[in-house]
């Protein structure tokens, strides 16, 4: 059975980067794209962006453009999540999810989230 | 971006009422609209997509329904464990974005 476990939560200062694992195990890594979706306390679900990780060409939502950058390393099945010029407002649980379906695509699969808190 | 709204935000039920979850989209997303459920501390899990395909393991007291851009997800005989926040969340394009989420809690 294919799970998604991600790295622990994290501390950061305002300004620093952060980089959050996601590691599929129990089935094929390859085919399917996973994405990151963040919940800030009390707030709904955002989609920041995926890959699919063979090409490993990753897309990315407008509004992180240029701040979030995702990646895969195939021979560990892990894809991760760096991002960067972090805020408070950038204090959120990540989870990575995996994205199946082509005319009607939908997450099927979930990490454990990671807890991210930006910090002075 | 498509945005999609939820109402109510929030409701109470007893055990064994019939909810139901509107979810409308700013534009007209075809059937390409998911339903998930969340309790508090854990990840989402998908119950409905397409509009009204049953995730496999999903109890059939749960349904979803509509096209374009209104739907619903309808709850008939609540049970104890259906007490949690649901999303709709639309894949008819990228970006893909969520309602704001609706809390369904005890009466």
């Amino acid at each position: 059975q294919v799970q998604l476990v991600q790295s622990g939560a994290e501390v950061k200062k305002p300004g620093s980067s952060v980089k959050v694992s996601c590691k599929a195990s129990g089935g094929a890594f390859r085919k399917y794209e996973i994405s990151w979706v963040r919940q800030a306390p009390g707030h709904g679900l955002e989609w920041m962006g995926g890959i699919i990780p063979f090409p490993g060409v990753p897309q990315y939502a407008q509004k992180f453009q240029g701040r979030v950058t995702i990646t895969a390393d195939d021979p560990t099945s892990t894809v991760y999540m760096e991002l960067s010029s972090l805020q408070s407002e950038d204090t959120a649980v990540y989870y990575c999810a995996r994205r199946i379906g082509f005319s009607h695509s939908m997450f099927d699969l979930w990490g454990q989230g990671t807890l991210v808190t930006v910090s002075p | 971006d498509i945005q999609m709204t939820q109402s109510p935000s929030s409701l109470s039920a007893s055990v064994g009422d019939r909810v139901t979850i509107t979810c409308r989209a700013s534009q007209s997303i075809g059937a390409s609209l998911n339903w998930y459920q969340q309790k508090p501390g854990t990840a989402p899990k998908l119950l409905i997509y397409a509009a009204s395909s049953l995730q496999s393991g999903v109890p059939s007291r749960l349904s979803g329904g509509g096209s374009g851009t209104d739907f619903t997800l309808t709850i008939s005989g609540l049970q104890p464990e259906d007490f949690a926040t649901y999303f709709c969340q639309q894949s008819y394009s990228s970006p893909w974005t969520f309602g704001q989420g609706t809390k369904v809690d005890i009466k």
